[in-house]
């Protein structure tokens, strides 16, 4: 158990829905990483949150927003669902002190599939 | 560009061999870290390497940074079945600002056979 929560574990919705995944981080830890994994892209990165604020985008559609908010948790909502939208969703956080090590931790993911 | 190049992609090797796995990545770092994911499971930590010349071992598996030639590997030794995972490697290149993303490889998918 890394300490990184995710809700829901499961999501099955249709086209054209709109859902939020949430994720509460490590105790401590100030960043927040949002990914998309699905069979034919494999690890995308989306989106990351540093202290309530955006730090880097990485492959985020205009679709999707996220963020972060002053307990630190974090949501990332899907809007206008699409079938490729269905993947798994992990969130991962850091404590992302500088100069030190960043390792990240990753939640149990949130499998979405979009019918 | 800020890549990170893992193979193999995939590998089937028979329980009891070696092998290894290779990860390049483009420009200079030394904070690189190697993840396990089973199938359908989030992604664990098995690694972290912060220096060149860094080597750590857990069970059969031991991974080596060369910040050098911008490479680690990731060796097997006498492989059995519960090997049988994703190993993925990540490189921080921004480790000084200490909040940016890791940089994912693709992946190598290992399967062991009896």
């Amino acid at each position: 158990d890394s300490g990184v929560t995710q809700t829901p574990k499961h999501l099955i919705t249709a086209t054209g829905q709109r859902v939020t995944l949430r994720c509460s981080p490590r105790s401590g830890d100030l960043s927040v990483y949002w990914y998309q994994q699905s069979l034919d892209q494999g690890l995308q990165f989306l989106i990351q949150y540093y202290n309530g604020e955006e730090r880097a985008k990485g492959n985020i559609l205009e679709r999707f927003s996220a963020q972060q908010f002053p307990d630190l948790h974090s949501e990332l909502n899907l809007s206008s669902l699409e079938l490729g939208d269905s993947a798994l969703y992990f969130c991962a956080s850091s404590v992302s002190t500088s100069g030190t090590y960043n390792e990240q931790f990753f939640g149990p993911g949130t499998r979405l599939t979009v019918l | 560009e800020l890549k990170v190049e893992q193979n193999p992609l995939f590998l089937s090797m028979q329980e009891g061999k070696n092998y290894t796995i290779y990860c390049n990545y483009s420009t200079t770092s030394d904070r690189l870290y190697w993840y396990r994911q089973d199938p359908g499971k989030s992604l664990e930590s098995l690694f972290v390497l912060l220096s060149n010349g860094a080597v750590k071992q857990e069970g059969r598996l031991m991974a080596s940074l060369d910040t050098k030639a911008r490479l680690s590997t990731l060796h097997i030794t006498a492989a059995v079945h519960d090997l049988s995972a994703t190993y993925f490697c990540a490189v921080d290149f921004n480790f000084l600002s200490g909040n940016t993303p890791l940089v994912f490889g693709k992946g190598t998918r290992l399967s062991v056979i009896a």
